[in-house]
């Protein structure tokens, strides 16, 4: 089965510093690659996705890279705020017909200091 | 809101005892997952129903594990003679289809004591 690795487990930035959150995956069928925002006690919060046909992606603050050939890809935000201060998911999920769930990273804890 | 709903929010109960959770995907989602994430990790799939049907089950959910969708719509959970190891997060997530986002929702927190 797919292996997502994530790194760090825990990052702290300064408020208005950029922050990049980095996962690897084991499975190179995997397509699909989507990041998630999990504030205390709520449950996970999609705010970003990403398919293999794509080597970027952005929406406002928030950008995520993949390399398929390396087999990672990266979260980046920038301008940070205390707002983005969570647990943050990486996710694949694999391209086979019988690949239906998402595998998860271990999670980076972010802080941002006012 | 139309987002995935979840009930209850929060469960404790006694090891050995039955509780069942629900899970209301988002309306017109076919597909309805249930995971299970655990204290420092990330979330675990358990389960996944494509409209009514129960569609591949992960190796983490034992015999004692039973999950339904009987209409389509709403699903259940149960855990039977609850132990201490389930406790944890269940969330549910909902998605039009395999190749869409999934949206999930806040999740049943079970503490079993």
């Amino acid at each position: 089965g797919e292996n997502v690795e994530q790194h760090p487990s825990t990052l702290s930035v300064q408020e208005g510093d950029s922050a990049v959150i980095k996962c690897t995956y084991s499975d190179s069928a995997s397509n699909y690659f989507p990041w998630y925002k999990q504030e205390l006690g709520k449950g996970p919060q999609l705010i970003i996705d990403i398919r293999s046909n794509v080597g970027e992606k952005k929406d406002q603050r928030i950008a995520v890279t993949l390399n398929k050939t390396a087999k990672h890809f990266s979260l980046h935000i920038t301008e940070t705020q205390p707002e983005d201060s969570a647990v943050y998911f990486c996710a694949a999920r694999g391209g086979g017909a019988g690949a239906n769930n998402l595998f998860f990273g271990t999670g980076t804890r972010l802080t941002v200091i006012p | 809101d139309t987002g995935v709903s979840q009930n209850p929010r929060h469960k404790i109960t006694k090891r050995g005892q039955n509780v069942t959770f629900r899970c209301d995907p988002i309306s017109e989602h076919n597909r309805l997952y249930w995971y299970r994430q655990t204290l420092g990790q990330g979330p675990e799939f358990l389960t996944y129903f494509q409209n009514e049907a129960q569609l591949e089950k992960s190796r983490l959910l034992s015999d004692r594990f039973s999950a339904e969708r009987p209409k389509g719509s709403f699903s259940t959970l149960e855990i039977q003679r609850t132990e201490q190891g389930d406790s944890a997060m269940y969330l549910c997530a909902s998605s039009w289809d395999r190749a869409t986002e999934a949206f999930f929702g806040q999740g049943t927190r079970l503490t079993v004591v």
